[in-house]
């Protein structure tokens, strides 16, 4: 089984600041990464796939790099409407989901 | 618009058994693959179980396997997931979700709203 770590757990941010988590896989899985965000209460929305292309209709502060079994996600100038939890999934093997990295106010 | 909405979730005790389904609209239901993602409260999100379009194949995690069984109806445009020997851990918000057309792999694209399973005596 591929096993996906995201760090860190928490990240504590004010409007406007750079965020970046990471995302490990146990072994490759070449750029097959999708990124979500979700809010209590709500369904997952993805945000990006193939590691680095961006879903329709999500904003471009949002972005993502890496391929093999390092990847990141990068939100720039971080919004009100951002604090959410954030889950990286390899869709290689399977699917796998990171353990989610909470975005909160500062 | 393509909606998912799931029901059937309900409070089991440990051992009993319960089927969820996932009503699909607004796009062809037998051309797309379609899976049960679960977050237990508090938790991450974990892939429960996938089925092919046409239903040829089925696909589970280990931690249900043996015990819950995917299956869908495609001229119901229905997606269903029997859960049987039931323990505390499986207790869960379920979702449903799909992919985008024709992609392969494939990451989960569109979702329901959930539907919540608590096991418990």
């Amino acid at each position: 089984d591929i096993q996906m770590t995201q760090s860190p757990s928490i990240v504590s941010a004010s409007v406007g600041d750079r965020v970046t988590i990471t995302c490990r896989a146990s072994q490759t899985i070449n750029s097959w990464l999708a990124w979500y965000q979700q809010k209590p209460g709500k369904a997952p929305k993805v945000l990006i796939y193939d590691a680095s292309k961006l879903e329709s209709g999500v904003p471009s502060r949002f972005s993502g790099g890496g391929s093999g079994t390092e990847f990141t996600l990068t939100i720039s100038n971080l919004q009100p409407d951002d604090f959410a939890t954030y889950s990286c999934q390899q869709y290689y093997i399977y699917w796998t989901f990171g353990q989610g990295t909470k975005v909160e106010i500062k | 618009e393509i909606q998912l909405l799931e029901s059937g979730g309900g409070l089991v005790q440990p051992g009993g058994s319960l089927r969820l389904s996932c009503a699909g609209s607004g796009f062809t239901f037998r051309s797309y693959p379609m899976s049960w993602v679960r977050q237990a409260p508090g938790k991450g999100l974990e892939w429960v179980a996938g089925i092919s379009g046409s239903a040829g194949s089925t696909y589970y995690a280990d931690s249900v396997k043996g015990r819950f069984t995917v299956s869908r109806d495609n001229s119901e445009n229905t997606l269903y997931l029997l859960m049987n020997s039931l323990r505390a851990e499986d207790t869960a918000l379920y979702y449903c979700a799909i992919p985008p057309y024709n992609k392969s792999p494939y990451y989960f694209q569109q979702w329901g709203q959930g539907t919540l399973l608590t096991v418990s005596s």
